[in-house]
């Protein structure tokens, strides 16, 4: 079975523009979770989405924005984009929204805004 | 609000045994997960405690004990591929979301 996909891999930005990443899940999982990973951070939480409806958002401006199809495949935004926008965005998928579903992640998509 | 401490980095030789901890402050949360991530790779699950006591899984082993709100995942028998960044994490009861920690860079010396 595939694992998740995101594409692209790297991304090259200036400051000021937007940016859309995709998040393929697992074929079955329902759900998918979004976070930002920078050096020091961790992992930070930005979304989790749920049968195309978004569960709950992380503390991040309203910059950042996401949406899941009904295939459960998943994106996210960043519009105006900032130097400190620059991270790793990693998704992931599990089953469902469950309390011990296990995150299933993704290589992630390497944003660098210059 | 709800965050997890965990050392920033360890150190320790192959073949050895090592221990990474994790502290946590959270109005409630279902689980304690860990999970390895190798430079340029993504996070990987590698064991999950839903209650206190330990869970053994070949050569890694977790604890948590919720009345003092710690836990740690236990390495034994160190390879060099074990060199990598370990995450704790919690499903918080109050959302859908789960909270991880900063992370633990683990180094193992030959």
């Amino acid at each position: 079975k595939a694992g998740v996909t995101q594409t692209p891999r790297y991304l090259i930005k200036t400051r000021g523009q937007q940016v859309t990443l995709s998040c393929s899940p697992i074929s079955g999982h329902r759900s998918v979770s979004w976070y930002q990973q920078t050096p020091g951070q961790g992992l930070q939480f930005l979304f989790e989405y749920f049968s195309e409806t978004q569960r709950n958002k992380g503390n991040f401006p309203g910059r950042f924005s996401g949406r899941q199809f009904s295939n459960s495949r998943s994106e996210m935004n960043v519009s105006t984009l900032e130097l400190g926008d620059s991270a790793l965005y990693l998704c992931a998928s599990s089953w469902t929204s469950g309390s011990t579903d296990t995150q299933y992640f993704g290589p992630g998509t390497r944003l660098t805004v210059l | 609000g709800q965050s997890l401490e965990q050392p920033s980095e360890v150190t320790a030789v192959e073949g050895a045994i090592v221990q990474i901890n994790c502290t946590y402050q959270t109005s409630g949360f279902y689980g304690l997960s860990w999970y390895q991530q190798h430079d340029g790779g993504a996070p990987t699950f590698l064991s999950y405690n839903a209650l206190d006591g330990l869970e053994e899984t070949g050569r890694f082993s977790s604890f948590l004990s919720r009345s003092d709100s710690y836990g740690y995942l236990l390495l034994q028998e160190l390879q060099m591929k074990d060199s990598a960044s370990y995450f704790c994490a919690v499903r918080d009861t109050g959302g859908f979301k789960t909270i991880f920690g900063a992370g633990t860079r683990l180094f193992v010396k030959a």
